[in-house]
């Protein structure tokens, strides 16, 4: 079956720092990527949807310019946190299909922990 | 805006019995999705099963079933014979197109052996 995967599981950095991760689908081509984030026993909430070689749409109270999103191909999105504080410490998701009408896969997620 | 509701925080089953988790969702639309995901300790999203609202027939998949009443904007999770493994976080989920998702609050599920 279809397979997202996210790289990396955990990161730690220290305040201030960017952080990257990427988001891939190994065996099928994605136009729409979702990044969703997650806190302690709380739900998921859609952060933006990332399309390829097209802009982000952004969820309204999502700062655009703290979490870049680039989606540079069929396979690829990436999520950067910049100048990460420790309330950006979370857990982050991302979910690919390959067309609207199938399945939606969801990567294993990284846990991001700022000091 | 569609919103997506889950009363119940926590459920707990004997194992091998029956067990109905709730979810409630509010739309204006008469097309879209609804799912139910489980969230084991992994973290990983896992698809337990899929409704889409233009199909009467409640969808089933395995010990898995729904009970989809539209116009009540319900769509609840019976799982049967539950197993140790069914324990988990459970998320139920609406869509306008299958693919951007919002989910409810999600229910803990604790299986008794």
């Amino acid at each position: 079956g279809a397979v997202v995967s996210q790289h990396p599981s955990r990161v730690i950095c220290k305040s201030g720092t960017s952080v990257k991760i990427e988001c891939r689908s190994l065996d099928f081509q994605a136009t729409t990527m979702f990044w969703y984030r997650q806190f302690p026993k709380q739900s998921l909430m859609l952060m933006a949807t990332s399309n390829e070689g097209s802009k982000a749409t952004y969820e309204q109270g999502v700062e655009k310019d703290k979490f870049l999103i680039n989606h540079a191909s069929l396979t690829l999105s990436t999520l950067t946190v910049t100048s990460a504080h420790p309330e950006d410490s979370s857990f982050y998701i991302c979910s690919a299909s390959r067309s609207f009408n199938e399945k939606l896969f969801f990567g294993s997620g990284t846990q991001l922990s700022v000091l | 805006a569609q919103t997506v509701t889950q009363s119940q925080p926590e459920m707990s089953v004997q194992e091998a019995e029956t067990v109905t988790l709730s979810c409630t969702y509010d739309t204006s639309e008469s097309d879209y999705y609804l799912f139910w995901y489980k969230q084991p300790p992994s973290r990983q999203m896992i698809l337990v099963i899929r409704q889409e609202a233009y199909k009467q027939q409640n969808a089933t998949e395995n010990r898995f079933s729904v009970n989809f009443q539209k116009a009540a904007k319900s769509f609840s999770l019976k799982i049967s014979d539950s197993q140790l493994g069914d324990a988990a976080m459970y998320f139920c989920a609406y869509s306008l197109d299958n693919n951007d998702m919002r989910f409810g609050a999600g229910t803990r599920l604790t299986v008794k052996p």
